[in-house]
């Protein structure tokens, strides 16, 4: 079974500083399938990448997925006050478990 | 629009049961894997299971010790989780999500859609 690795744990960054958030997987992910969600305070999660590239619809393009094999990277390029969230990869695709990562919270200064 | 909605979360005793239930709408139901995802207080998304999209089979997180049923009802858009033997470890937010695909390939996808999740708290 593969386990994800998200780091850092916490990131504290500035309006308009870019975020980089990684997740690394024990073995490597069948076909890229990779997912990210963001989890704002006191929400639901929500699909913001999938295949570890593709943004899903109507999430805007300074959030962008990239990786392959075991390690993949959910980057932001301005952050913005609304970004403060948790965000998660997740492992999907030919069998279950749909394995989570541990998650990376962003904090702004 | 999608819709799942949650209910039946309560306070139980250890060793208690509970039945958890997602009504669902906006979609063709009978057509989609469907996955139970849960979040103790604090702490990050645990998945829990997930049943095919013709009930026909469903599968558990191993740390679960087989004392979860995922079960669904396509006649009536709804989904369920029987929750037996219940542990204080067990306390959390438990949501319903719906896979992106519809068919058998994609039973174990991404989700694209998430309920609002129902409150379970196991405690004496």
């Amino acid at each position: 079974e593969i386990v994800l690795t998200q780091s850092p744990g916490t990131l504290s960054l500035s309006p308009g500083e870019r975020a980089t958030l990684s997740c690394r997987a024990s073995e490597s992910v069948t076909s890229d399938f990779i997912a990210w969600y963001q989890q704002k305070p006191g929400q639901t999660p929500r699909l913001l990448i999938y295949g570890a590239s593709t943004r899903a619809t109507g999430i805007p393009d300074r959030f962008s997925g990239s990786g392959s094999g075991t390690d993949f990277t959910l980057t932001i390029s301005r952050l913005q006050p609304e970004d403060l969230a948790v965000y998660y990869c997740q492992q999907y695709g030919d069998a279950p478990p749909n394995i989570f990562g541990g998650g990376t919270k962003i904090e702004i200064k | 629009e999608v819709q799942l909605v949650e209910s039946g979360g309560d306070v139980v005793q250890p060793g208690g049961s509970l039945r958890l239930s997602c009504a669902t709408s906006g979609f063709n139901f009978d057509d989609y894997a469907m996955h139970w995802v849960r979040q103790a207080p604090g702490k990050g998304l645990e998945w829990v299971g997930l049943v095919t999209w013709d009930a026909g089979t469903a599968f558990y997180a191993d740390s679960l010790g087989g004392r979860f049923t995922i079960s669904r009802d396509n006649s009536k858009n709804s989904l369920y989780l029987q929750l037996d033997g219940l542990r204080p470890e067990d306390t959390a937010l438990y949501y319903c999500a719906k896979v992106a695909k519809s068919g058998s390939y994609y039973t174990t996808y991404y989700f694209d859609s998430w309920g609002q999740g129902t409150l379970v708290t196991v405690s004496s």
